[in-house]
């Protein structure tokens, strides 16, 4: 089975500041995982993925992910946060069968973490 | 290009009432969910369509049924609503060209309540 934590509700970061949105995730083969990003009254926005390769994701506006085997987590970061990043983000993995090429068509998100940028 | 239309957008409901909530997208993709949202839960999956004519169910599939009759469109129903299915719904599809590995894009969703 397939699962993922988001340990922080909320994350308070003033504007200027690195930010750190935390993930891990638990799956039996292989993960996709994902990151997206809810404004207020809005569908989800895909920010990033890891499929494979590189262990350091960039995706849009600024953001950046490492993916980390051993630590199975895969926290979002921004060098510089802005008060338009505020936002709810979250985190998902979907797992793969790399030996059989079989996996999980349902994509399993966290229960998402709340982040607000301080002027 | 639309992406991923959802109708309608706001909806209350009585109890035992049915409705149909629609999806359509127009980017020709093959997967296509509808997810609620609950505060504090996430989303989940309540089923799944890989391809016109096929459904399949996630997570939390009780209470709800869903048809794919044409590749665009994904319909919803539910037949008899019930106060535990006030939520927030949303349609999203996703391409298969990467497989599994493909993000969705999704819709603005339905806020639903049942009284």
């Amino acid at each position: 089975a397939q699962s993922v934590a988001q340990p922080e509700d909320q994350v308070n970061v003033a504007e200027g500041n690195p930010l750190t949105v935390k993930c891990t995730y638990s799956v039996s083969g292989n993960p996709y995982l994902f990151w997206y990003v809810q404004y207020p009254n809005r569908g989800l926005q895909f920010l990033l993925k890891y499929i494979t390769g590189d262990n350091l994701v960039k995706g849009s506006y600024g953001f950046e992910a490492e993916f980390n085997k051993s630590q199975t987590s895969f926290h979002l970061k921004k060098p510089s946060a802005l008060v338009s990043d505020s936002a709810l983000y979250f985190c998902a993995v979907r797992e793969f069968k790399a030996y059989s090429g079989a996996g999980s068509y349902q994509l399993t998100f966290g229960k998402g973490t709340k982040l607000s940028v301080i002027p | 290009n639309a992406g991923v239309t959802q109708t309608p957008k706001f909806r209350v409901l009585k109890t035992g009432q049915s409705m149909t909530l629609l999806c359509a997208q127009d980017m020709n993709h093959e997967y296509m969910y509808w997810y609620r949202q609950d505060p504090g839960m996430g989303l989940r999956l309540i089923h799944y369509s890989v391809g016109e004519g096929t459904t399949a169910k996630g997570e939390v599939p009780d209470g709800y049924n869903v048809s794919r009759l044409k590749k665009q469109n994904f319909l919803l129903g539910l037949e008899s609503a019930a106060p535990s299915q006030t939520s927030v719904y949303f349609c999203a599809s996703s391409p298969s060209r990467g497989g599994l590995s493909d993000e969705q894009f999704f819709g603005p969703g339905t806020r639903l309540t049942v009284l």
